[in-house]
């Protein structure tokens, strides 16, 4: 099955830097790539998606890119700010009209100091 | 984005007690909804997978007899812990993918304590 990794675990930027989060895949079969942020206590909100036949999508902040060759995708957050605090988990999934199973990385906790 | 209403929102009850957790794609179609377990500062545990009119796929380790799943229809699948006890206190969450989309959305999580 589809084994995701995602690193860092924790990661602490002032407020204005950028915060890159990596992750990788094993499966070359996924072909849908979405990242949540998951705030205390709250449940994890979709805050970009990527799929296999683009290698960027950007949305204002937040971008995400793809290299299916080595199949690995990250997060870039630009001009951080303090509200940026959450965890971040990212998936891959292969959506198919037969259904499709999510695997999650284990999550990156990220701090923006002020 | 769509929505997925979870409730309720949080539980106690005694040990020995069963809880239903309901899990609702309100604007859109659901042919899979997942059964997440979370424990405090740690990643998304799946429990089960729930496709609408058959049997839930459960993940190793996952008892199908004291964590029951219906997926009715294409917008409802429910939770059942059954004879719960302290050790089943936990954060509980479903997800829904999109029939159309593929997209996959959380409910709000239901936070269970069993005394």
């Amino acid at each position: 099955g589809e084994n995701v990794e995602q690193h860092p675990s924790t990661l602490s930027v002032q407020e204005g830097d950028s915060a890159v989060i990596k992750c990788t895949y094993s499966d070359s079969a996924s072909n849908y790539f979405p990242w949540y942020k998951q705030e205390l206590g709250k449940r994890p909100q979709l805050i970009i998606d990527i799929r296999s036949n683009v290698g960027e999508k950007k949305d204002q902040r937040i971008a995400v890119t793809l290299n299916k060759t080595a199949k690995h995708f990250s997060l870039h957050i630009t001009e951080t700010q303090p509200e940026d605090s959450a965890v971040y988990f990212c998936a891959a999934s292969m959506i198919s009209f037969l259904g499709n199973q999510f695997y999650f990385g284990t999550g990156t906790s990220l701090t923006v100091i002020p | 984005g769509a929505v997925v209403s979870q409730h309720p929102s949080w539980v106690i009850c005694k040990s020995g007690t069963s809880v239903k957790i309901e899990c609702r794609s309100l604007d859109f179609q659901a042919t899979t909804m997942f059964w997440y377990r979370q424990f405090p500062k740690q990643s998304l545990m799946l429990m089960a997978t729930s496709n609408e009119g058959s049997k839930a796929t459960y993940e190793q380790g996952v008892e199908k007899d004291k964590f029951l799943i219906n997926h009715a229809s294409l917008t409802l699948s429910t939770l059942t812990v059954t004879s719960a006890h302290p050790e089943d206190s936990s954060f509980y969450i479903c997800s829904a993918s999109d029939r159309n989309t593929g997209e996959l959305f959380f409910g709000e999580g239901s936070r269970l304590t069993v005394l």
